[in-house]
């Protein structure tokens, strides 16, 4: 698999209940970030997780980072139709020479039901 | 809140012919990207631009591909002969890092259709 690979590729749930995606990556990362884009639209950034942290919360949002399995979850709670959405990850490097160049995974799309 | 900007919105062009993409970054941003999606496939990093220089680039940019920061504020993607598998939705970002934050802030795309 690639670097940043997302599962499941699509989930289906109903308003109310948790969504969890998952991401693996292969390389020593520096920070690892999810973003969420709505159907052809751009990319807005929901966390970031830095390669020392291990949970994250932000609102509704909660990630986990296993250095040692090199994977990442997003949880979101008390999912809303407007959480429809594609999910991506992204990670930053680790290393000198990395500029902060992000590697995106397939994403993992969202489908809340009212 | 500050945020990425880009123009056109969407730009529909002919084979061969040259387009330029422009962005406006985050004024306080150091760091400029440009990454690109394929309908339905995933964000692919294309180059990075820090201190008036690219300092990361990958295999898709290749020599028709260029990118400028012609002034304070513009942050430019320029292809200088279009093919039709250039078609997809291109996306700048900037970032700033400092030691609390050191996300990318992503505009919401140019949508380019090569015909």
């Amino acid at each position: 698999s690639q670097q940043g690979e997302e599962d499941p590729q699509a989930l289906s749930i109903q308003e109310g209940e948790n969504a969890t995606m998952n991401c693996s990556y292969k390389t020593s990362i520096n920070n690892l970030q999810w973003y969420r884009q709505n159907s052809g639209r751009g990319l807005v950034h929901l966390i970031l997780i830095r390669s020392n942290e291990r949970e994250k919360h932000s609102g509704r949002l909660r990630v986990t980072l296993d250095t040692s399995k090199k994977s990442s979850s997003l949880l979101i709670t008390a999912s809303r139709a407007a959480d429809t959405a594609s999910y991506f990850c992204a990670t930053a490097n680790a290393g000198g020479t990395s500029y902060g160049k992000l590697t995106f995974g397939q994403g993992t799309i969202l489908t809340v039901h009212p | 809140e500050p945020e990425v900007t880009q123009t056109p919105s969407h730009q529909v062009t002919q084979m061969g012919q040259e387009v330029i993409l422009r962005c406006v970054p985050i004024s306080n941003h150091l760091y400029f990207y440009w990454y690109r999606q394929i309908l339905g496939q995933k964000v692919e990093f294309l180059v990075s631009f820090y201190n008036n220089e690219i300092s990361e680039k990958s295999e898709i940019f290749d020599d028709q591909f260029s990118v400028e920061r012609p002034d304070g504020s513009n942050f430019t993607l320029k292809i200088r002969s279009t093919k039709l598998e250039d078609s997809a939705m291109y996306f700048c970002a900037s970032r700033r890092r400092t030691r609390d934050k050191d996300t990318q802030y992503f505009g919401p795309g140019t949508r380019l259709t090569v015909l």
